[in-house]
């Protein structure tokens, strides 16, 4: 079974604290991805990145970055926190095949709370 | 701009009674198509999906989806609603980008009543 895991389910910062997202998956997967997700407003792409040291932005980059130093791991770093990134986080794989009908697999997530 | 709607944030439904959650895309070049299930404090889970081929697709614990092109559409169903199937549901597809990046819907939350 593909395993993606994070490094918190919960986690509470203050304002203008760098925060340190985690992500481990283990099925040696090319892409990766950090997703925020908002009530009523789904799940939105915060960066992805399909190879090591390659990233790329998605919808909503600004105020993050990512960093992804090895094929198992991602990071999503919040430069400065602030109370409006108060979110749940999710970290997903997958291959990449190129054809887009590669599944995402998703971790558990971590819920962000910014005081 | 491409995306997808899921109608009805909220679905409730009876134990043993019929689900049905609506997806609808836009583009008129089919997307590769994607159903995932969210159950409380866990990430997502696939629930089944559609590349090409049959239009009727066969997912985890029962759920059917049927690809309908002249309606853009790509419901999903169940044909008796079970307690444990109260959860969150997001549709999402796949315009055809080699990365393998998904748009996903806001998601419609599923309530079963005994």
């Amino acid at each position: 079974d593909v395993k993606v895991t994070q490094s918190s389910r919960y986690l509470v910062k203050r304002t203008g604290e760098k925060v340190f997202l985690e992500c481990v998956q283990d099925m040696d997967h090319e892409n990766m991805f950090w997703y925020r997700q908002d009530p009523g407003l789904g799940l939105r792409l915060i960066y992805f990145s399909y190879d090591v040291k390659m990233k790329e932005k998605g919808d909503i980059p600004e105020g993050y970055s990512v960093s992804r130093e090895k094929k198992e791991r991602f990071s999503l770093i919040l430069e400065s926190a602030s109370t409006n990134q108060t979110s749940m986080y999710l970290c997903a794989s997958s291959w990449r095949t190129g054809r887009g009908t590669d599944t995402q697999y998703f971790g558990p997530g971590t819920r962000l709370t910014v005081l | 701009a491409q995306s997808v709607t899921q109608l009805g944030s909220h679905v409730s439904v009876s134990e043993g009674a019929l689900v049905l959650l609506r997806c609808n895309y836009s583009s008129s070049v089919p997307p590769y198509l994607f159903w995932y299930v969210q159950y409380p404090n866990q990430g997502l889970q696939l629930l089944l999906k559609y590349t090409t081929g049959a239009t009727l697709v066969k997912g985890i614990n029962g759920f059917e989806a049927e690809f309908k092109k002249s309606e853009t559409s790509f419901h999903l169903t169940k044909p008796s609603a079970h307690m444990s199937d109260a959860a969150e549901y997001f549709c999402a597809v796949n315009y055809g980008g080699s990365q393998g990046n998904l748009i996903f819907g806001k998601g419609t939350k599923l309530s079963v009543k005994p």
